[in-house]
């Protein structure tokens, strides 16, 4: 299996700009998360989504972010429009909590500079 | 906010030497987890404990769970330099699959 794979890797964007950031989990996962990770504030959860539903937005820091699961193998993270104090890397992670196997596989990470 | 706290934040060992690193937790929890990140990767699972579980193994991991005082502790035995890393516990409680993750223990190896 290849893992979790998130696109792109890294990403600079002046402020402003709408950014966009995918996701593919692990096949056959139905958990899906998305995490943002600083010094300053660790790691956030920001949502999570339970076959292709979302579950829990309250991590979800303001109107700017939005995500999607349009389907079981894709889900993207959007920040329109960005704002420098949105760098950060951010992290998605799948897992099948229903087989009894609760711990969450991770993404290499998107890291986000914005200008 | 965090649930889980890590004690130390940060520690450093030579080769050898085993390191420990606690975690506390203030409300009920369904497991508790470690994971290990190294430095600008994602987190890496590894092990996981059950509330009705004391103590777990894998490899030179060794997890202890007393959830009558909400703690955790890891430790690693006969650390590596490959084992330079942040170390975080994470909870999980009523919610499938939902976690809660501490700041982090970043533990270094000298050779």
């Amino acid at each position: 299996d290849a893992g979790v794979i998130q696109s792109p890797r890294h990403e600079v964007t002046e402020m402003g700009q709408e950014v966009t950031l995918r996701c593919k989990p692990i096949s056959g996962h139905d958990y899906l998360f998305w995490y943002r990770q600083t010094m300053m504030r660790g790691l956030e959860l920001l949502i999570y989504f339970n076959n292709n539903v979302p579950i829990d937005d309250s991590g979800m820091p303001e109107d700017r972010f939005s995500a999607k699961m349009p389907n079981a193998s894709f889900s993207t993270l959007k920040i329109q429009p960005s704002e420098p104090r949105d760098s950060a890397v951010y992290f998605c992670a799948s897992s099948l909590p229903a087989s009894g196997g609760y711990e969450q596989y991770f993404g290499p990470g998107t890291r986000l500079t914005v200008t | 906010s965090q649930q889980g706290e890590e004690d130390p934040q940060a520690l450093s060992i030579q080769e050898g030497e085993n390191a420990t690193m606690n975690c506390s937790y203030k409300t009920s929890i369904n497991n508790l987890q470690w994971y290990r990140q190294n430095s600008g990767r994602g987190l890496v699972h590894l092990i996981l404990i059950r509330s009705n579980e004391r103590e777990k193994h894998s490899g030179r991991l060794r997890v202890t769970l007393d959830t009558s005082k909400k703690s955790s502790s890891l430790l690693i035995t006969a650390s590596r330099a490959a084992d330079t890393a942040s170390y975080f516990c994470a909870t999980g409680g009523d919610s499938w699959g939902k976690l809660q993750f501490g700041a982090g223990t970043q533990v270094v190896v000298t050779p």
